[in-house]
């Protein structure tokens, strides 16, 4: 039983298209977080939404737009696709935000834009 | 600018044998650090963790050393073994790790050979 899913694993799509990745969370946290690899292997966050309200928003383009139904769920929207956003995208959820929690990692979703 | 280094980009280690896997950092703010695992095609795995207000912390074959006059950690695995063949990310944050925002340095991928 999958604690942090995301949907789909993989997907490659065109140029200029509109694509979402959908995450989900069944260990009860109240925050959950968007993180991007790039192709050079970093690992940073894109944004972080604590009991569906945003918190953390990085330097990111707004054609990426995160939306959180309810506190279980944090999709990921990507308009106007560009080659550049190819990349893995991990979803990720935390508990309360007390010192030390640990944040735990969805299996990635695997971006291919051509 | 990398907060986070991890200086070796990858690391071979015979059965049985310590595996030390090491990271820098350079933002005097960070107070609290991860280490993560991961296999491919898989999100990363939390491991273990450590507060500045330690030195040391032990989860059974795997032990995190903090140096923060150097600001410097390490992770300890003994012995190591072919399962643990992966690469390990370690990651930083400030606050105490309550505002989730984790750095993560580039990552080491250890091989553990039989």
């Amino acid at each position: 039983d999958t604690a942090v899913s995301q949907t789909p694993k993989y997907l490659v799509t065109q140029m200029g298209n509109d694509k979402s990745i959908k995450c989900e969370q069944n260990l009860g946290h109240d925050t959950m977080y968007w993180y991007k690899q790039d192709s050079k292997k970093f690992l940073k966050i894109m944004f972080s939404y604590n009991n569906k309200e945003l918190i953390i928003n990085e330097t990111v383009p707004n054609r990426f737009s995160p939306k959180s139904p309810d506190k279980a769920h944090l999709n990921l929207h990507i308009n106007s696709l560009e080659l550049g956003d190819s990349a893995v995208y991990f979803c990720a959820s935390s508990g309360d935000r007390a010192a030390g929690n640990t944040i735990y990692f969805g299996e990635g979703s695997w971006l291919t834009v051509v | 600018d990398q907060q986070v280094k991890q200086n070796s980009p990858s690391l071979s280690v015979q059965e049985g044998r310590i595996s030390i896997l090491n990271c820098d950092y350079t933002n005097s703010m960070f107070d609290y650090f991860l280490w993560y695992k991961k296999y491919p095609a898989e999100g990363p795995t939390f491991l273990i963790s450590i507060s500045s207000i330690k030195d040391k912390n032990e989860d059974g074959r795997f032990t995190v050393f903090l140096n923060k006059s150097a600001k410097h950690l390490s992770l300890h695995i003994v012995p190591s073994q072919p399962g643990d063949s992966a690469v390990y990310f370690c990651a930083a944050s400030a606050y105490g790790g309550s505002q989730g925002n984790l750095i993560f340095g580039k990552g080491t991928k250890l091989s553990v050979k039989p």
